[in-house]
């Protein structure tokens, strides 16, 4: 079965600390995104990445930074975490082009104290 | 710009009721439309697509969706409603402004099925 895979389900950090999450999928897919999800606010997209060490940003990217130094595996940084990162992240996968839509990962839900 | 509006961000129906989950896209092309669903604190997983050809899409769990170009609809119904299918539902449109396959996502319209 394909999967995308998110390190942690849940987290805890304190303000200030630099978290890594991370995000591995084992279908060979070119394009992964970052995205938080929360209530009220649904879906907005932090960064995503179409190749390896290519990275754009979304809608929603101050505070994060991502690398890509594989192709499988894309990992979201919050350099200095906040309060106000406390949320849902999700993580998705697709093949390039625009009719497949993604797989998601199971989420990681962070809470910085 | 492509956008994704669904109406009603919580619905409820009782055990055996029709689902009926509104979705309107704005696109500028022929779009390529989305069903996903979320239960709680999981990820999101595919219901069902559009791309091309037939307009009446099956998807799993008994759901199903119509594209309709003329109404720029893309609604999600399901004939009888069953308890596991109490979740969040996610209409999304493809951003075909890049081709790079980015989706759109509408806000997202909770479903609770009552006994």
């Amino acid at each position: 079965d394909v999967k995308v895979t998110q390190s942690s389900r849940y987290l805890v950090k304190r303000t200030g600390e630099k978290v890594f999450l991370e995000c591995v999928q084992d279908m060979d897919h070119e394009n992964m995104f970052w995205y938080r999800q929360d209530p009220g606010l649904g879906l907005r997209l932090i960064y995503f990445s179409y190749d390896v060490k290519m990275k754009e940003k979304g809608d929603i990217p101050e505070g994060y930074s991502v690398s890509r130094e594989k192709k499988e595996r894309f990992s979201l940084i919050l350099e200095s975490a906040s309060t106000n990162q406390t949320s849902m992240y999700l993580c998705a996968s697709s093949p390039p082009g625009e009719a497949y839509g993604y797989t998601f990962g199971s989420g990681t839900r962070l809470t910085v104290v | 710009a492509q956008s994704v509006t669904q109406l009603g961000s919580h619905v409820s129906v009782s055990e055996g009721a029709l689902v009926l989950l509104r979705c309107n896209y704005s696109s500028s092309v022929p779009p390529y439309l989305f069903w996903y669903v979320q239960y709680p604190n999981q990820g999101l997983q595919l219901l069902l697509k559009y791309t091309t050809g037939a307009t009446l899409v099956k998807g799993i769990n008994g759901f199903e969706a119509e594209f309709k170009k003329s109404e720029t609809s893309f609604h999600l119904t399901k004939p009888s409603a069953h308890m596991s299918d109490a979740a969040e539902y996610f209409c999304a449109v493809s951003d075909r402004s890049n081709q790079g396959g980015k989706l759109i996502f509408g806000q997202g319209t909770e479903l609770s099925v009552k006994p």
